[in-house]
């Protein structure tokens, strides 16, 4: 049962235009949510996250919108650059137990920005 | 320096042996876990440890043991039982009492033979 999905398996972007990677989840019990950035043979690295009490985080050229009643979350990238090239994930995290701190990964989104 | 390292990089290993990947960290953090990543697929949850000597059962744990000694040691074992040990293995650990940011190792790509 895959409860966090990124339907997307790649997305191409021309530079200096907007990136849009969507995530959708099934499990109205998750409260924070998060997206990694991940470069080949490197481990995932955090780029940013936000809680199920906003509907936007915003980090520089990064924002998060996240809409609870669909399930349904996004990364806007803007402006794209090619350094954004890389294979993104969202996770989901839920609160409590020994669930607390474990994280469920989509399967991921490769990003490609053209120069 | 603070981080978590993994070793080694790549691991070949001949079908039907038992391997061991080291994760190490110096970040002081109470959590560890261990991942898996296959091509097209995201990362799944083998194992993960919020305290010393204690961890639980992830996603995909048949085939895997580990154990956690030390806080900064988390090792996991991939025994000859697990069906399909190619993959390229990650290390995360975060802090327990905060909620959802993990940090991740560089990773071990492990190829059977």
């Amino acid at each position: 049962d895959q409860q966090v999905k990124q339907n997307s398996p790649s997305l191409s972007v021309q530079e200096g235009r907007i990136s849009i990677l969507n995530c959708d989840y099934t499990n109205s019990m998750f409260d924070y949510f998060l997206w990694y950035k991940k470069y080949p043979a490197e481990g995932p690295t955090f780029l940013i996250s936000i809680s199920s009490i906003k509907d936007k985080n915003e980090d520089g050229r990064f924002t998060v919108f996240l809409n609870k009643s669909a399930k349904h979350l996004s990364l806007h990238i803007v402006p794209s650059q090619p350094g954004d090239s890389a294979v993104y994930f969202c996770a989901a995290s839920r609160p409590g137990g020994t669930s607390y701190g474990k994280l469920t990964f989509g399967q991921g989104t490769i990003l490609t920005v053209h120069p | 320096d603070g981080g978590i390292t993994q070793s080694p990089k790549y691991l070949f290993r001949k079908e039907g042996q038992n391997v061991t990947l080291s994760c190490e960290q110096n970040l002081n953090h109470d959590a560890m876990y261990w991942y898996r990543q296959d091509p097209g697929q995201g990362l799944r949850l083998i194992y993960y440890s919020q305290i010393v000597n204690d961890f639980q059962k992830g996603d995909i744990a048949e085939g895997y043991s580990v154990s956690r000694e030390k806080k900064e040691s988390f090792p996991l074992t991939v025994t000859s039982a697990q069906k399909n040990p190619t993959a390229f293995y990650l290390c995360a650990s975060s802090y327990r009492d905060r909620v959802g940011t993990q940090y991740f190792g560089p990773g071990t790509r492990l190829t059977v033979l």
